[in-house]
């Protein structure tokens, strides 16, 4: 099992709601990452989670919030958003995050905040 | 400021012949290179690696150059295939920053039949 699965595939939200976008991997990776890509752009990193404690921010807003409950799965907070937040949100997983490893990629969640 | 850049947003190449994906970066810290190949409506896929301390990595019908003089890494595929048409990101890690990678902007690849 070599994927990186994310649900909800798109999600709509108005700019008062909470949501959460959710990410799951069975690798055994102890590394996974939350990366945000707006339209024609590269991916942009948000946060890295290594061995299940938050080791990288990348100076993201706080109506993002992060949370890894276990070394499976990482959970993607969303409260107040603003339009400008609609961009495709990926996670990632790699095997450590403290070593050069290639990172897997879910297929992202596409966000609309209105 | 842009670490990695690929200055080509687009490349079209012949089935069968060679593509050629150009990267430089400006940041002598990373040490790692990536890429990553994308279709529409997918997760970037990860396609071939190489450290800093090599200047080839082959993996079947991928190469991977680094040039660490000239902050430039290049990705040829051969033969090219139609299959390969897709957004080709490369992608760099710095030394002391594990996990986080830097992508560039991508570099559409069409090969026409």
């Amino acid at each position: 099992d070599t994927e990186v699965t994310q649900t909800p595939k798109h999600l709509v939200m108005g700019m008062t709601n909470k949501k959460s976008l959710k990410c799951e991997q069975h690798m055994g990776h102890r590394a996974m990452y939350w990366y945000k890509q707006k339209a024609k752009k590269p991916p942009e990193l948000m946060f890295v989670y290594s061995y299940e404690k938050l080791s990288i921010n990348e100076s993201v807003p706080s109506r993002f919030s992060p949370e890894c409950p276990n070394s499976s799965l990482l959970n993607l907070h969303l409260h107040a958003l603003q339009p400008e937040d609609s961009a495709l949100y990926l996670c990632a997983s790699s095997q450590d995050g403290t070593v050069l490893t290639e990172a897997f990629f879910g297929q992202g969640t596409r966000l609309t905040v209105v | 400021d842009q670490q990695v850049k690929q200055n080509s947003p687009s490349l079209s190449v012949q089935e069968g012949r060679i593509s050629i994906l150009n990267c430089d970066y400006t940041n002598s810290m990373f040490d790692y290179f990536l890429w990553y190949k994308k279709y529409p409506a997918e997760g970037p896929t990860f396609l071939i690696s190489i450290s800093s301390i090599k200047d080839k990595n082959e993996d079947g019908r991928f190469t991977v150059f680094l040039n660490k003089s000239a902050k430039h890494l290049s990705l040829h595929i051969v033969p090219s295939q139609p299959g390969d048409s897709a957004v080709y990101f490369c992608a760099a890690s710095p030394r002391g920053r594990g996990g986080k990678l830097i992508f560039g902007q991508g570099t559409e690849l069409s090969v026409k039949p």
